[in-house]
């Protein structure tokens, strides 16, 4: 899985409380992204990062927040965890912005919320 | 507004027969198409992309996919399918004028009988 690690693989919690899920890569990509896995939606982008502290909205990113403090690692939290928010995470790298630049993606993290 | 079309949940071949995933796009500039599968249990690995040049593009696992302009279509083929292809398959765009977002298909499940 390209040097990337999530953890944990996987998460169990309350409706109402917070949740950090980390992305862990060994590549020094520059980017790295949080996408979020549904059935018949194939994967939503939650948020991006374009370097340490830089980061962006996608295209569900309401209830989420990330952080980036340093280049390897790229959180992702639930303040305040929902039931719609059981899903199966996503981290993905990629070298470059370009648009032809290759994403390749993490284990991923099964989240169910009670 | 760039997005993707699987328009088949589900694909049934029997061992040494060829396959096809279908995958239909829609971008507003030139189109930049990947291919994913994911395999029970794990993240997405990445298949092949078409960027630009020979409309036939190979990658890995003996798949190949066909960029078609005409019908805006990246189908994904393979000549004799195995068991151990069975698993889920991505199509993905990138469109050259809408920045950084990368837009999944639904997905399509391949079911490779013996």
């Amino acid at each position: 899985d390209a040097g990337i690690t999530q953890s944990p693989r996987h998460k169990v919690t309350e409706t109402g409380t917070p949740v950090t899920l980390r992305c862990h890569q060994t590549e020094n990509h520059r980017y790295m992204y949080w996408y979020r896995q549904d059935p018949g939606h194939g994967l939503r982008l939650i948020h991006y990062s374009y370097g340490v502290k830089d980061t962006d909205k996608g295209e569900v990113s309401d209830g989420y927040s990330v952080s980036r403090s340093k280049t390897e690692d790229f959180l992702l939290t639930l303040e305040s965890a929902t039931s719609s928010q059981t899903s199966v995470y996503f981290c993905a790298i990629s070298e470059s912005s370009t648009s032809w630049e290759t994403q390749y993606f993490g284990p991923g993290t099964r989240l169910l919320v009670l | 507004a760039q997005s993707v079309a699987q328009p088949e949940d589900q694909v049934n071949v029997a061992e040494g027969n060829p396959l096809t995933v279908k995958c239909t796009y829609s971008v507003s500039g030139n189109p930049y198409l990947f291919w994913y599968v994911q395999y029970p249990n794990r993240g997405l690995q990445f298949l092949l992309k078409y960027i630009t040049g020979d409309n036939l593009v190979k990658g890995s696992y003996g798949f190949e996919a066909e960029f078609n302009k005409s019908q805006t279509s990246f189908h994904l083929k393979k000549p004799s399918a195995l068991v151990s292809d069975s698993a889920l398959y991505f199509c993905a765009v990138r469109d050259s004028n809408a920045g950084n977002m990368l837009t999944f298909g639904g997905g399509t499940r391949l079911m490779v009988k013996p």
